[in-house]
């Protein structure tokens, strides 16, 4: 079974900082793995896709890399803002045999706080 | 549509009573899934619906939780005689192939709160 940790569980910062968040994974086996925002009281906004044969994802400040061997994914923000403020979700889909069964297993997520 | 839209946004309900919510997956999205979030946890998953397919039930807490599916269309997730413990957010997600290969968009969930 699937087990996802995400270090640290929270992190504050002064605005400009540049930081990596943490997800570790038991089953190296993996499909894909996505990284998440969510807002407080709101749904989960899709940041970045990694499948298992790429090495990263660049998506303007955030950069996420994968090494399956190892179980882990980081998340690197760059010249973090107040606006990144949120909880950042590691998710990876069930997989059995290199097919996804589609249920995600999720970290229980890093709560960012940059300040001004 | 655009998005996956859920509905209603938030919904108060007394112990004891049904309720109803709904889900619209973005339009071609052939898997569907249904979350469950309760307040300061993690994300609990709770139905997956792929096409035609049987869905998988395995995370459906109990026999007072029930979903259903519109071919590849809207989905219902019923909750009976609700219990205080149900109240969460329910969050509703959808993917283009199946088993999320080109990953899964969210929506804003519904936030039940039973009284």
């Amino acid at each position: 079974k699937q087990e996802v940790t995400q270090i640290p569980a929270a992190l504050s910062v002064p605005e400009g900082e540049n930081l990596v968040l943490n997800c570790s994974f038991t089953d190296s086996a993996i499909y894909n793995l996505q990284w998440f925002r969510q807002d407080p009281g709101k749904g989960l906004t899709s940041l970045l896709l990694i499948q298992s044969s790429q090495r990263e994802q660049t998506s303007g400040r955030l950069n996420a890399s994968l090494d399956k061997s190892s179980g882990r994914s980081t998340l690197y923000i760059a010249a973090s803002q107040p606006g990144d403020s949120a909880t950042y979700l590691c998710a990876l889909p069930a997989n059995a045999g290199g097919t996804s069964y589609g249920k995600l297993t999720f970290g229980q997520g890093t709560i960012l706080t940059v300040h001004p | 549509g655009a998005g996956v839209s859920q509905s209603p946004s938030n919904k108060v309900t007394e112990k004891g009573k049904d309720v109803e919510l709904r889900c619209d997956p973005i339009s071609g999205h052939t898997a569907l899934y249904w979350y469950r979030q309760r307040l300061g946890q993690g994300l609990e998953f709770l139905i997956y619906f792929q096409g035609n397919s049987a869905p998988d039930k395995s995370g459906l807490p109990s026999d007072r939780f029930s979903a259903e599916r519109t071919g590849e269309s809207v989905s219902t997730l019923t909750i009976q005689r609700t219990q205080q413990e149900d109240s969460a957010v329910y969050l509703c997600a959808s993917s283009l192939a199946p088993g999320g290969a080109y990953g899964y968009t969210f929506g804003s969930g519904t936030r039940l709160t039973v009284v």
